[in-house]
């Protein structure tokens, strides 16, 4: 079975730009999470899709915005990138929401 | 607010050792408690799952365990190795629709 896919693997981007990043969860996986990993804050939750609806969203501001399609790829949004989004994107897909299976992750610069 | 502790911060060790790394939480509310590891610019990978119902797990060399009237959950690696070495990760879902917090990670190093 094919594990939990992102692309692209790495972004370099603008302040100002907007960044659509993409996740295919594994088959049979329903529910879709988001995290932003940095070396400061480590890594933080910002939201999860279960059958195309948001369930849980974490502290983020509205730049930050997400949807899930019904084949459970799901896109993440980052609008009027600022420096500080510079992080790595992971991606998890769960069958129930419990146990989470984490994908490669997108490296996204903004310079 | 959930929060969640990882001490220590880093580790390094002689292969061979048996090493215990700790996860400390703030609400006991947690239903679950997943831990994964991370090697350097790469996604997570699972290792173990405690759900609410339990309270350890094992798969070959890794023993976890979770204790929610302490807040506490630990990582027990046995007879580590080199390629042990990575950075460990715990998080803890609250509720039933998973807001997952992951903790700060202990890094660890196996030195051959």
């Amino acid at each position: 079975k094919a594990g939990v896919t992102q692309t692209p693997r790495y972004l370099i981007k603008t302040r100002g730009q907007q960044v659509t990043l993409s996740c295919s969860p594994i088959s049979g996986h329903r529910s879709v999470s988001w995290y932003q990993q940095t070396p400061g804050q480590g890594l933080q939750f910002l939201f999860e899709y279960f059958s195309e609806t948001q369930r849980n969203k974490g502290n983020f501001p509205g730049r930050f915005s997400g949807r899930q399609f019904s084949n459970s790829r799901s896109e993440m949004n980052v609008s009027t990138l600022e420096l500080g989004d510079s992080a790595l994107y992971l991606c998890a897909s769960s069958l129930s929401g419990v146990e989470q299976y984490f994908g490669p992750g997108t490296r996204l610069t903004v310079t | 607010k959930q929060e969640v502790t990882q001490i220590p911060a880093a580790l390094s060790v002689p292969e061979g050792e048996n090493l215990v790394l700790n996860c400390s939480f703030t609400d006991s509310a947690i239903y679950n408690l997943q831990w994964f590891r991370q090697d350097p610019g790469k996604g997570l990978t699972s290792l173990l799952l405690i759900q609410s119902s339990q309270r350890e797990q094992t798969s070959g060399r890794l023993n976890a365990s979770l204790d929610k009237s302490s807040g506490r959950s630990t990582l027990y690696i046995a007879a580590s190795q080199p390629g042990d070495s990575a950075t460990y990760l715990c998080a803890g879902g609250v509720g039933g629709y998973q807001k997952v917090t992951f903790g700060t990670g202990t890094k660890l190093q196996v030195i051959p």
